[in-house]
């Protein structure tokens, strides 16, 4: 079964740190782009990051630039989100998210919960 | 940056009867490559996004018929034929040409 499952959610504090990883199993890992989605409490959906196939590029939306680090490891198939100085407004549902062309998420994790609160 | 905008925002629908979901974007979706990346997602109650609907108008597999989308441009539909319980959710639709940037979502519900 093709699927990405997300771990490493909870509780961080204002300005603290959390790591957020998605383990892939049932696909090629390795030749697929991947991003972070996020969804705020009974909010819309944005792309958090988004990182190559082979891990050479990496790209951020514009408020986790220089907080935020997106990484992928293929020999374990596993993606990663390192999130530093972390922000009341970067509570959300983390989703881990397979690209297989041009942004158009076709493989969605069930989510990790990221609370930032002291 | 591209704003993609949704309405309604929130349609009741009875049961059988048609329903249709509009998208609108502030740039052109089209890509150099000649394709249109604009891609439609449902989001049932409590789940992650499924993906519906990709570069316009394909269907992913397992989706049913009664959804089908299309448009051009800066403009796109997503419709449902025939509404059944199980299509209650958020539709978000979301453009992938540029940054990857979702609407604002579209909430049907049963009347």
């Amino acid at each position: 079964e093709v699927q990405v499952v997300e771990s490493g959610g909870g509780l961080g504090q204002p300005g603290g740190s959390l790591r957020l990883s998605c383990a892939a199993s049932g696909f090629t890992f390795r030749n697929f782009w991947m991003s972070w989605v996020r969804q705020a409490p009974g909010q819309g959906l944005e792309c958090v990051a988004k990182i190559k196939d082979d891990g050479t590029e990496t790209y951020y939306m514009d408020s986790v630039k220089g907080r935020f680090t997106i990484s992928r490891d293929n020999a374990k198939n596993l993606l990663y989100l390192e999130m530093n100085s972390l922000r009341a407004e970067d509570t959300a549902v983390y989703y881990c998210a397979r690209d297989p062309h041009f942004n158009a998420y076709d493989i969605w994790g069930q989510g990790a919960m990221v609370t930032v609160s002291s | 940056d591209v704003v993609m905008t949704q309405s309604p925002l929130s349609l009741p629908v009875t049961l059988g009867q048609p329903a249709s979901i509009s998208c609108r974007s502030s740039q052109s979706l089209v890509h150099s490559d000649g394709n249109t990346y604009l891609t439609w997602f449902q989001q049932r109650p409590g789940q992650s996004p499924r993906r519906l609907i990709y570069k316009v108008s394909n269907r992913d597999s397992g989706v049913p018929d009664r959804f089908s989308g299309y448009g051009s441009g800066t403009d796109f539909t997503l419709k449902i034929s025939r509404v059944e319980a199980e299509d209650v959710g958020v539709y978000y639709c979301m453009e992938g040409t540029h940054w990857p940037t979702f609407g604002g979502g579209t909430k049907v519900e049963i009347k």
